[in-house]
């Protein structure tokens, strides 16, 4: 199957600070990427899908200038989590589809946000 | 907006005995039905996927099967292995396939997730 990539694997902030999560599709490009949110013991949640050149779309309740999505190429999607709290200490994983034809969504290995 | 219930929250079987997860959503729009395992610390991984025009697949010692009147969906593992044991999510998404706008979907809706056991 396809290969998706983030970086960083982890990361620890202080409190007020944001940070930059990169999502990759090494072998295939992808208009579409998805992020989901993911706190411990728990399932997966979508925050938002990111559509190559065009504005990301939110789910209810996920503050869209809080959490800044950036998809500039088909390759490589951004999630900035801007004034990082406590709160936003989560697993944070993004997806993407292979190509349009196909719904199958490919998951990258995450990235583990804690704030101190 | 799609609501998808998974059960059991935790499942332990003795190795070599199958395993049997189940799920229903309620979205009767909902065409694709994907299912995850994931290991501690690791992103999900794809281990089978079902569409709503078929009623059942097999890929080895996965099967998954899908009722869409009932809109429930199940994944059936055989001849459990110990490197089964790993939480299993069901999800569900509408796929809007090739169109004029290029295609489209949406993200996927989970389920609350399954610990498997396995005992050795």
């Amino acid at each position: 199957g396809a290969v998706v990539s983030q970086h960083p694997s982890w990361v620890i902030c202080k409190s007020g600070t944001s940070v930059k999560i990169e999502c990759r599709s090494l072998d295939f490009q992808a208009t579409t990427m998805f992020w989901y949110r993911q706190f411990p013991k728990q399932s997966l949640m979508l925050m938002a899908t990111s559509n190559e050149g065009s504005k990301a779309t939110y789910e209810q309740g996920v503050e869209k200038d809080k959490f800044l999505i950036n998809h500039a190429s088909l390759t490589l999607s951004t999630l900035t989590v801007t004034s990082a709290h406590p709160e936003d200490s989560s697993f944070y994983i993004c997806s993407a589809r292979e190509y349009l034809g196909q719904e199958t969504q490919y998951f990258g290995p995450g990235t583990r946000l804690l704030v101190l | 907006g799609e609501n998808v219930e998974q059960h059991p929250s935790t499942l332990s079987v003795q190795e070599g005995d199958s395993a049997v997860i189940k799920c229903t959503y309620s979205d009767s729009a909902s065409n694709y039905f994907p299912w995850y395992k994931q290991e501690l610390g690791k992103g999900p991984q794809l281990i089978i996927d079902i569409r709503s025009n078929v009623g059942e697949k097999k890929d080895q010692r996965i099967a998954v099967t899908l009722n869409k009147t009932a809109k429930h969906f199940s994944l059936h593992i055989t001849e459990t292995q110990p490197e089964d044991s790993a939480v299993y999510f069901c999800a569900a998404s509408i796929f809007y396939g090739l169109g004029l706008s290029g295609g489209g979907a949406d993200g996927l809706t989970f389920g609350k997730g399954t610990h498997l056991i396995i005992q050795p």
